[in-house]
C-alpha cells in the first residue's frame, strides 16, 4: 500500500521557538494533505487540509498564523508550529489522499513536546 | 452537522474470540466509511473501507457491514489475537476528502 512518511517522529524544544515536521508521500502523488492534532486517550482533531500550489485550509479555532502550513510540492507538505508554547504539545499526524486509488493513508505521527 | 460517534470506549475481548466494534453516524449523505487502526504512539493504519453501494465488505480476518438505515457501521475481527489490541477509529466522508473521526475504541486482547 501507499507509504505517507512524517518526520520527525518525535521532538522537543523550548518555548519560543519554531517547529517544522515533513510530510511525504513516498509512492504517490498527493495534491491534498491533511493535519491533525491528536491528545492523550483522544480522537484525531482536524487542524487543516494542505492544497499543493495553494493556501491551506483551516478548520475552525486553528490559528493560521501559529501552524503555518506549506505544500510546496506533489509530495511534500510541512507544518510548522511557530513560536511554540507547553499548551502546543501535543501528537501531530499528517495523512495524503491518494487519489487514484481513493484512499486516505497516514504518517506516522510527531510527538511534539514544549518544555 | 456530522457527527459519529462509538457505542464502547473500551471492549475487552478473549483472544481467540471475535470482536465487534461498533460505529454510529449522522450524516444521511455520507457514502464512504472507513476503518483505522492505531497502536501506541503511531499513526493510524488503514484497515478496511466499505462505500455506500455496499453493506458488506471483507478483509483478512475482518469485515465491516454497513446499515444505512440506521446509520450504522460494524467492524469484526475474528479470531483476536493480542497484536489486535489497539484503538480502533471509524471515519465517515464528512465532504470533500474530509473525514471525520469517531472517538475510538480501545480493544483489549485477554490471554
Amino acid at each position: 500500500g501507499a507509504v505517507v512518511s512524517q518526520h520527525p517522529s518525535w521532538v522537543i524544544c523550548k518555548s519560543g521557538t519554531s517547529v517544522k515536521i515533513e510530510c511525504r508521500s513516498l509512492d504517490f502523488q498527493a495534491t491534498t494533505m491533511f493535519w491533525y492534532r491528536q491528545f492523550p486517550k483522544q480522537s484525531l482533531m482536524l487542524m487543516a487540509t494542505s492544497n499543493e500550489g495553494s493556501k491551506a485550509t483551516y478548520e475552525q479555532g486553528v490559528e493560521k498564523d501559529k501552524f503555518l502550513i506549506n505544500h510546496a510540492s506533489l509530495t511534500l507538505s510541512t507544518l510548522t508550529v511557530t513560536s511554540a508554547h507547553p499548551e502546543d504539545s501535543s501528537f501531530y499526524i499528517c495523512s495524503a489522499w491518494d487519489r487514484p486509488n481513493e484512499k486516505l493513508f497516514f504518517g506516522s505521527g510527531t510527538q511534539l513536546s514544549v518544555l | 452537522g456530522e457527527s459519529v460517534g462509538l457505542h464502547l470506549p473500551t471492549l475487552s475481548v478473549q483472544e481467540g474470540d471475535n470482536s465487534i466494534i461498533n460505529c454510529a453516524y449522522s450524516n444521511s449523505a455520507s457514502d464512504y466509511f472507513i476503518w483505522y487502526k492505531q497502536e501506541s504512539g503511531k499513526g493510524p493504519q488503514f484497515i478496511i473501507d466499505i462505500r455506500s453501494n455496499m453493506d458488506k465488505r471483507q478483509g483478512q480476518r475482518v469485515t465491516v457491514l454497513l446499515n444505512k438505515t440506521v446509520k450504522h457501521l460494524s467492524l469484526q475481527i475474528a479470531a483476536t489475537q493480542p497484536g489486535d489490541s489497539a484503538v480502533y477509529f471509524c471515519a465517515v466522508s464528512g465532504g470533500t476528502y474530509k473525514y471525520i473521526f469517531g472517538t475510538g475504541t480501545r480493544l483489549k486482547v485477554l490471554a
